[in-house]
């Protein structure tokens, strides 16, 4: 079978840096994305692994092992409006589409 | 540049009740089309996805089926809801020149009573 896991929920302060991880089991791997999703609101992408190593996109980067089926989003600089539900989302399968994890809720407080 | 629409935005449905919701994309041709349902607090789910006029797949057999009449046109339907069909659908797209980024529409929040 295929599947995600991470963390539901994760607290932290305005500032500080947070850190999601994501290990995955599916059959055919092509890469890990990353998408945000305020409350109410649709995901939006952030980042996408397709190789091991960490891509930085300003505040956020993004790590991938794909030897160990694990890869983790890190948030710097943390500001109330990164609150919102952060989503791993593996391509793979026979066909290439995303397979979402649950989702872990990341709540920012002043 | 490149938008997505759906509608509706809400919509509150009775049980045993048909349902039709329409996915619309702008600024681009051929794209991979997508259809997910997102349960309260919980991730996606994808339901069915296409590749091109006419040509469905579906992920996950139930309640649902999914047309794709035109090349920007997406609409899921049901004959006949049930409880368990409420949620959050969305559509998204993937373009040719980026297949590694999904775009999802603003969704449509359905409530089966």
């Amino acid at each position: 079978g295929q599947s995600l896991e991470q963390p539901s929920e994760v607290t932290a302060v305005e500032g500080a840096i947070v850190q999601i991880n994501c290990t995955y089991q599916t059959s055919g791997f092509y890469g890990l994305s990353w998408y945000q999703q305020h409350d109410g609101g649709a995901p939006t992408f952030l980042s996408y692994n397709a190789l091991d190593g960490l891509e930085e996109t300003g505040r956020f980067s993004s790590f991938l092992s794909r030897s160990d089926s694990y890869g983790y989003l890190l948030l710097q600089e943390l500001q109330m409006k990164d609150s919102a539900s952060y989503f791993c989302a593996v391509k793979g399968g026979s066909q290439g589409n995303l397979i979402f994890g649950k989702g872990t809720k990341l709540s920012v407080k002043p | 540049s490149q938008t997505i629409h759906q509608w509706p935005a809400t919509l509150v449905q009775p049980v045993g009740s048909p349902l039709s919701l329409e996915c619309t994309v702008e600024g681009t041709s051929n794209p991979n089309l997508y259809w997910y349902r997102q349960a309260a607090g919980r991730g996606l789910q994808l339901l069915f996805y296409s590749v091109g006029i006419g040509q469905i797949s579906s992920e996950v057999p139930q309640n649902l089926s999914a047309s794709r009449p035109q090349d920007r046109q997406f609409i899921l339907s049901s004959k006949k809801l049930l409880l368990s069909d409420s949620g959050f659908y969305l559509c998204a797209w993937v373009g040719t020149l980026s297949y590694n980024e999904q775009f999802f529409g603003p969704g449509t929040r359905l409530t089966v009573l």
